[in-house]
Formats: structure tokens, C-alpha cells, sequence
């Protein structure tokens, strides 16, 4: 069974800030893991994935986010939010040792950021 | 380039009436494809899958039904709706057997009433 826990309903930084989104995930095999924002009424917009590789993958707007297997985590980072970065947050996986090709996404509770001017 | 086309983006019906949401994918084949329901602007519960025409997987037993008459149309139905059957649906698509992310429509906001 896979499953994500995002800890944290809601998150309030000050624009110019740096941003932590946080992530854990349990599979049973290797993960697949996935980055979305939801703007309201909008469908999810994806930002960045690790498959394999480096640990610290980049992606859309000037997230980050690091992979790190210790602890089962994928936090989403931002150097420096903007107020247009106010959205919600998705964090997904999905397990590489699934055999069958449904690419089932298991998704997170989601994160409300709120950056403030 | 692949598109995901959803509608429609807004729907009020009453509660007993049919229900017919339609996804439509274009510029890949054979594609993975998902409708999901998010209710109250959170999170998000995978309500059907399919890996090919005719094949569908049910994730939650609910009111709902899924059908992919085509490859790349994939559509969700009600026979009779429930007030709980509110919120907001989103489709979404993955090219078949690859590991990458899946492709999100700009959804459907259904309220029953």
C-alpha cells in the first residue's frame, strides 16, 4: 500500500521568504514522487517529479524539492515566495514496484500557502 | 502536443437527475486515465481508472460510473444524483506504461440541489 502525509493544513511565510512545503511518503517498493499547485476552481498543475537520480530535483516557478529515502521525505522548497505562489499544494507517489500499468497516484491531504506582502 | 479537454466546467443539477461528465485526451494513444473528486477544495479521491477502452476500475462503490467508449474519451455518469454527490471533478491522464506524471483537466465544479 502506498500513502503521502502532508503535516501541515496550511502554511503563512512572508513574500521575499524562503518556503517549506512538507512531505512524507510510505510505499512498499521505490518511489515515484509528484509536485502539484491548485489555484482555485483550476485543475492541478504539475511542478516537478522524482523518478531517479539526483536527490534535489527543480522544477517549475523556482521550486525545489529534495528526495531523501532516511526519511521518507520529499519537502517542496522555494528560495523566495511570492504572493502569487498562494495556491495549494499537492504532494503525490506512486510505487515503482507496482507490476501492472494502472499508475495509481496516491495524493496528499494538500497544503494551503499563504504568502503575505 | 497532448491536451485534456473537460466538460462541463459547471454544473447544477437536482437531486434524482442523470449525471454525464465528459473527458476527451488529444495527441497521445492508449493513455492511462483517472477521474478523480475533490471535495471541499481538499483532497483529492481517485474514483476511476482505466488502462484501455472498456477497461475501468472502481476505487470507491458510490453512485457514480465510469466508460471509455474510445481511447481517449473517458466519461462519468450518474444515474440519480445525491446531494453528496457534490464537488469538484478532475480527469486526468498518464501516458500508458510510462513513469511520469499524470495530466491534469481544468475539472468540473457539480452542484447538487
Amino acid at each position: 500500500a502506498q500513502s503521502v502525509a502532508q503535516p501541515e493544513d496550511q502554511v503563512n511565510v512572508a513574500e521575499g521568504n524562503p518556503l517549506t512545503v512538507k512531505c512524507t511518503y510510505s510505499v512498499s517498493g521505490n518511489p515515484y514522487l509528484f509536485w502539484y499547485v491548485q489555484y482555485p476552481n483550476r485543475g492541478l498543475q504539475f511542478l516537478l517529479k522524482y523518478i531517479t537520480g539526483d536527490n534535489l530535483v527543480k522544477g517549475s516557478y523556482g521550486f525545489e524539492a529534495e528526495f531523501n529515502k532516511s526519511q521518507t521525505s520529499f519537502h517542496l522548497k522555494k528560495p523566495s515566495a511570492l504572493v502569487s505562489d498562494s495556491a495549494l499544494y499537492f504532494c503525490a507517489v506512486r510505487d515503482a514496484m507496482t507490476t501492472d500499468s494502472w499508475g495509481k497516484f496516491q495524493f496528499g491531504a494538500g497544503t494551503q500557502v499563504v504568502v503575505t506582502p | 502536443s497532448q491536451t485534456i479537454h473537460q466538460w462541463p466546467a459547471t454544473l447544477v443539477q437536482p437531486v434524482g437527475s442523470p449525471l454525464s461528465l465528459e473527458c476527451t485526451v488529444e495527441g497521445t494513444s492508449n493513455p492511462n486515465l483517472y477521474w478523480y473528486r475533490q471535495a471541499a477544495g481538499r483532497g483529492l479521491q481517485l474514483l476511476f481508472y482505466s488502462v484501455g477502452i472498456g477497461q475501468i476500475s472502481s476505487e470507491v462503490p458510490q453512485n457514480l460510473s465510469a466508460s471509455r467508449p474510445q481511447d481517449r474519451q473517458f466519461i462519468l455518469s450518474s444515474k440519480k444524483l445525491l446531494l453528496s454527490d457534490s464537488g469538484f471533478y478532475l480527469c486526468a491522464w498518464k501516458p500508458g506504461r510510462e513513469d511520469t506524471e499524470a495530466f491534469f483537466g481544468q475539472g468540473t465544479r457539480l452542484t447538487v440541489v
